[in-house]
């Protein structure tokens, strides 16, 4: 009875490849996300989509494609590795993108180690 | 001013104390906001909102001054299993993105 789970989790791969990460949620939310947290712990927001649309776009390397089949998953692929991706990747969900009491519940991770 | 401020700690409190968090923010027009627990490489987890005054859950007590634009996690009786990081998080960008603190570390030992 997961809510939101991730696969892999854990991902070692070589610098120039290309990877994907999978996000799927079962909590009927209408928003997916995705954070990185890097080595210091800083949380920071990638991307949101609301019902399969793209609602934010942070300054992100447009190596970073995200894509949400529907509104339960929300994939990321990332071109072209480097070792600065090397984080760990949240993927997270809500009722609606206007986030009043209801917050955001997240996914186990993917913790990316490029080398 | 940053978006969401927090001392990063760590906290090293004996079991039972009360221990409270203070965390700013520098977005006025924000409405709720959030504590999260992240426990060592686990994901973080919602442990309350706040949006009027303040919010209490058992030992848990979340307070907002909005004059001072300031929220506060008060944490009573710790417990060793309080050990965690604790994210303070505001609503930015229009209401529709979460900034998150970088955490305040709290050790609870014997």
């Amino acid at each position: 009875d997961t809510a939101v789970s991730q696969t892999p989790k854990y991902l070692v791969t070589q610098m120039g490849n290309d990877k994907s990460i999978k996000c799927e949620q079962n909590l009927g939310h209408d928003t997916m996300y995705w954070y990185k947290q890097d080595s210091k712990k800083f949380l920071k927001i990638m991307f949101s989509y609301n019902n399969k649309e793209l609602i934010i776009n942070e300054t992100v390397p447009n190596r970073f494609s995200p894509k949400s089949p529907d509104k339960a998953h929300l994939n990321l692929h990332i071109n072209s590795l480097e070792l600065g991706d090397s984080a760990v990747y949240f993927c997270a969900s809500s009722h609606s993108p206007f986030l009043t009491m209801s917050g955001q519940f997240f996914g186990p991770g993917t913790r990316l180690t490029v080398l | 001013r940053k978006e969401v401020e927090q001392d990063p700690g760590p906290f090293n409190v004996p079991e039972g104390a009360t221990v409270a968090f203070n965390c700013t923010y520098s977005n006025s027009a924000s409405q709720s906001f959030f504590w999260y627990r992240q426990d060592c490489r686990k994901e973080p987890k919602l442990l309350m909102s706040v949006y009027s005054s303040g919010n209490e859950d058992g030992r848990f007590t979340a307070q907002l001054n909005r004059a001072s634009q300031y929220i506060s996690l008060l944490i009573r009786d710790s417990k060793l299993s309080d050990s965690a990081t604790y994210l303070c998080v505001a609503p930015t960008g229009g209401g529709n993105k979460l900034t998150f603190g970088t955490g305040t570390q709290l050790k609870v030992e014997l």
